[in-house]
C-alpha cells in the first residue's frame, strides 16, 4: 500500500545537538514532500516543502531537509537544537493520484534535554 | 478571518450521543480538508471539500461520519452514535485552491472525548 513512514516515534536531543528525522514514502512516482510540526498548544506549520529541482531544501527556524530518490526518502534536519524545537513533526506527501490530499506519516514527538 | 477556526476547542459526550464539529476557513480559500489526530497515530484524512465539486469523502471510517459544507465556507463535521474510538482531536484546515503547492492552514482542533 501507499504509504509514509517515520520510524522514529520518540527521539530525545540535547539543546545544541544536531537532529536528524527520517521519513520514507512508498509511491511509484515522486510526490510532493512536506515537513509540517505540531508545537505544544498550536497548530500545524508548514516548516519546508520540495516538489522539484535542488534537492536539499532549506525552511524555517533554521530546518532544512533532503530528498534522496534512491532511498525514498526526506530526512528533515537541524545542526543545533534549541529547546524550542521540542514539538510533534509530520512528514507529508501529495500525489496526484491519490487525489488532491496531503497523506501524513505518524509523525515523531522531539524532546530537547537542557 | 485571521487563521481557521474551530469550535468547540473541547467536546466531551457520552457514548451513543451526536457530535457536531465546526470549521470556519480563511475567508476567500476554497479548499478545506478534516483530518483526524488519534493519540500516537499520525493525521488521518477524512474529508476534502473544494469549491462547488462533489467533496472527497474516501477517508471517512464509517457511515456514523459525514460532513458538509454550507455556501462554500463553514463546514461542518457530523459523527453520529458516538464510539470510544472516535476519541481524537479532529483538526480543519483550509488552502486558497487545494493546489499541490499552496500551504494548509490548520486550525487548532477540537479535541473531542467519548466516554
Amino acid at each position: 500500500a501507499q504509504s509514509v513512514t517515520q520510524p522514529d516515534i520518540h527521539i530525545t536531543v540535547s539543546e545544541g545537538a544536531s537532529l536528524e528525522l527520517r521519513c520514507n514514502y512508498s509511491y511509484g512516482a515522486t510526490p510532493y514532500l512536506f515537513w509540517y510540526v505540531q508545537s505544544p498548544g498550536q497548530g500545524l506549520q508548514l516548516l519546508l516543502k520540495y516538489f522539484s529541482g535542488d534537492t536539499l531544501v532549506q525552511g524555517i527556524k533554521g530546518f532544512e531537509a533532503e530528498f534522496k530518490r534512491s532511498q525514498s526518502s526526506f530526512n528533515l534536519r537541524k545542526p543545533s537544537v534549541h529547546w524550542s524545537d521540542a514539538a510533534e513533526y509530520f512528514c507529508a506527501v501529495w500525489v496526484w493520484a491519490a487525489g488532491n490530499k496531503l497523506t501524513f506519516g505518524g509523525g515523531t514527538r522531539v524532546l530537547v534535554k537542557p | 478571518g485571521a487563521g481557521v477556526s474551530q469550535s468547540p476547542s473541547n467536546k466531551v459526550t457520552e457514548k451513543g450521543k451526536d457530535v457536531e464539529l465546526r470549521c470556519d476557513p480563511i475567508s476567500g480559500h476554497t479548499a478545506l480538508y478534516w483530518y483526524r489526530q488519534s493519540l500516537g497515530q499520525g493525521l488521518e484524512f477524512l474529508i476534502y471539500f473544494q469549491g462547488n465539486s462533489a467533496p472527497d469523502k474516501s477517508g471517512l471510517p464509517s457511515d456514523r461520519f459525514s460532513a458538509e459544507r454550507t455556501g462554500g465556507s463553514v463546514s461542518t463535521l457530523t459523527i453520529q452514535r458516538t464510539q470510544q474510538e472516535d476519541s481524537a482531536v479532529y483538526l480543519c484546515a483550509s488552502s486558497l485552491s487545494g493546489s499541490f503547492n499552496e500551504k494548509l492552514f490548520f486550525g487548532s482542533g477540537t479535541q473531542l472525548s467519548v466516554l
